[in-house]
């Protein structure tokens, strides 16, 4: 079946300028997960959708970077008014929704290559 | 708060020559352990993961990690590297509470002919 989806796959942008990313997760899958890869800080937790449940959002590294789910599936993750810092792979992983006892696989996107200039 | 330290940023080592990846984690609370690897041009997978039971878990392509709980470790080991395990490594932990992952910064295993 298919798998986590990115979208797109590279993005470059001018500082100052929004983006936004967007991810598909597998079918199915009730958790959603965004995380940063970046060089000198390796791959940083950002942002946590969990079926109904409010997001966690405590990795979100300034008030410039939101993100949403629409409808329990599709997430797109907005930065605005991009700075160089903001330059880095951002990936995208889903899950079935786990237990305090079994947590679920996540499955990773491969990812947007986001290059602000 | 949780973190992960992977204390080796480059491992380079001969084809059919033992290796083992360090990791070593912090957490106040009982932890889910994994190791996930990134091949060059290609997203994260996952390798192995220890939840709970014996502390000894491995996986299909012959990599096994240990879970210490006295030395807060859960190091990588393969006893003969191939050409294909190159690539970049990831230690990573989750709490019981919350299942977003927090990662080391990486190992890149270089396996020379």
């Amino acid at each position: 079946g298919a798998g986590v989806s990115q979208s797109p796959s590279n993005k470059v942008t001018e500082k100052g300028k929004d983006v936004e990313l967007r991810c598909d997760p597998i079918s199915g899958h009730t958790a959603l997960y965004w995380y940063r890869q970046s060089l000198g800080q390796g791959l940083e937790f950002l942002i946590y959708f969990q079926g109904n449940s409010a997001p966690d959002k405590s990795g979100l590294p300034s008030d410039r970077f939101s993100a949403e789910r629409t409808g329990g599936s599709v997430s797109t993750l907005t930065i605005q008014r991009t700075q160089q810092e903001d330059s880095a792979v951002y990936l995208c992983a889903s899950s079935l929704e786990g237990t305090a006892w079994v947590p679920y696989e996540q499955y990773f996107g491969p990812g947007t290559r986001l290059t602000v200039t | 708060a949780q973190s992960v330290t992977q204390l080796d940023s480059q491992v380079p080592v001969f084809e059919e020559a033992p290796v083992e990846l360090r990791c070593n984690y912090s957490s106040s609370v009982s932890v889910y352990l994994f190791w996930y690897v990134q091949y060059p041009n290609q997203g994260l997978q996952l390798l192995l993961k220890y939840l709970s039971g014996s502390t000894l878990v491995k996986s299909i392509n012959g990599f096994e990690a240990e879970f210490n709980k006295s030395q807060t470790s859960f190091h990588l080991r393969k006893p003969s590297v191939h050409i294909s395990d190159t690539a970049e490594y990831f230690c990573a932990v989750s709490d019981l509470n919350t299942d977003k992952l927090i990662f080391g910064t990486g190992t890149r295993l270089q396996v020379f002919p």
